[in-house]
C-alpha cells in the first residue's frame, strides 16, 4: 500500500521568511496530493492540492510542486505570518475509492 | 456550508466499556473515514466505508469496528476500551471523485 514520508517534523521560522515542507510517496499510481492545515483544537482543513497531471500550483502565498519521477511533492509558504503557525499534513491517494494516506505532520512555528 | 459533525468533543470512558463515536455528514458523500491522531504518528486510518453497509480495514483496525447503516452516518465502535486507545479520533468524508476530504472537529477520547 501507499506510504507517505514527511519532513521536517518541526519547523521554526521568523515572520516574513519562507517555509518548505517536503513529502515523498511510494505508490507510483498515486495521482492526487492534498495538503491540510490543522489549527489547535480543530480538524484538518484543505489548503491546497495538486493532481498528477500538473507540476506546480499556486494560491497567493502558498504553492505546491510535484515531481512524479522522483515521487516528491512539496509545500512552499512565502512571507510567513504568525497565523500560519499550525500542523501541516501532506497526503496521497491512488484511486477515488480508497482513503487518503497521510504523512506524520509538520509543526510550523512562525515567530514575530 | 459543508459539515462533518462528530457527536462529542471530549469523552472519558472506563477500561472495558463499549464506546460509540458517531459521525454525521451533510454533503451526500459516498466515502467516510475514521482516523486516529497521536503525537508524532500523524493521522492513521482505522476504517473507511465507500457505501452504505460497506467497510474496509485501514492500517490499524485492531480493537475497533464500524457501522454504516445510513449514507450520512458512520460510527466507530471500541468493543472493549483500553488505555492505549486514548487518542484524538477524526472522522472525514469525501465524494466519489478525487476531491477534498472534509474533517470533523475531532473527539478526544480518554480511557481510564
Amino acid at each position: 500500500g501507499e506510504n507517505v514520508e514527511q519532513h521536517p517534523s518541526t519547523l521554526s521560522v521568523q515572520e516574513g521568511d519562507s517555509a518548505v515542507i517536503k513529502c515523498t510517496y511510494s505508490d507510483s499510481a498515486s495521482n492526487y496530493f492534498p495538503w491540510y492545515k490543522q489549527e489547535l483544537g480543530k480538524g484538518p482543513q484543505l489548503i491546497i492540492d495538486i493532481r498528477s497531471n500538473v507540476g506546480e500550483k499556486k494560491d497567493q502565498r502558498i504553492a505546491v510542486t510535484l515531481n512524479k519521477t522522483a515521487k516528491h511533492f512539496s509545500l512552499h509558504i512565502t512571507e510567513t505570518q504568525p497565523e500560519d503557525s499550525a500542523v501541516y499534513f501532506c497526503a496521497a491517494i491512488a484511486l477515488a475509492g480508497t482513503a487518503l494516506i497521510f504523512g506524520k505532520g509538520t509543526t510550523l512555528s512562525v515567530s514575530s | 456550508d459543508v459539515k462533518v459533525t462528530q457527536s462529542s468533543r471530549y469523552l472519558v470512558k472506563r477500561t472495558g466499556e463499549k464506546v460509540f463515536l458517531e459521525c454525521v455528514q451533510d454533503m451526500d458523500h459516498e466515502n467516510m473515514f475514521w482516523y486516529r491522531q497521536d503525537p508524532g504518528l500523524g493521522l492513521r486510518l482505522i476504517y473507511f466505508s465507500y457505501d452504505v453497509k460497506m467497510k474496509e480495514k485501514g492500517d490499524i483496525p485492531e480493537g475497533y469496528s464500524v457501522s454504516r447503516e445510513k449514507k450520512e452516518r458512520f460510527s466507530l465502535i471500541l468493543e472493549s476500551a483500553s488505555t492505549n486507545q486514548t487518542s484524538m479520533y477524526l472522522c472525514a468524508s469525501r465524494g466519489v471523485v478525487l476531491t477534498e476530504a472534509f474533517f470533523g472537529q475531532g473527539t478526544r477520547l480518554t480511557v481510564v
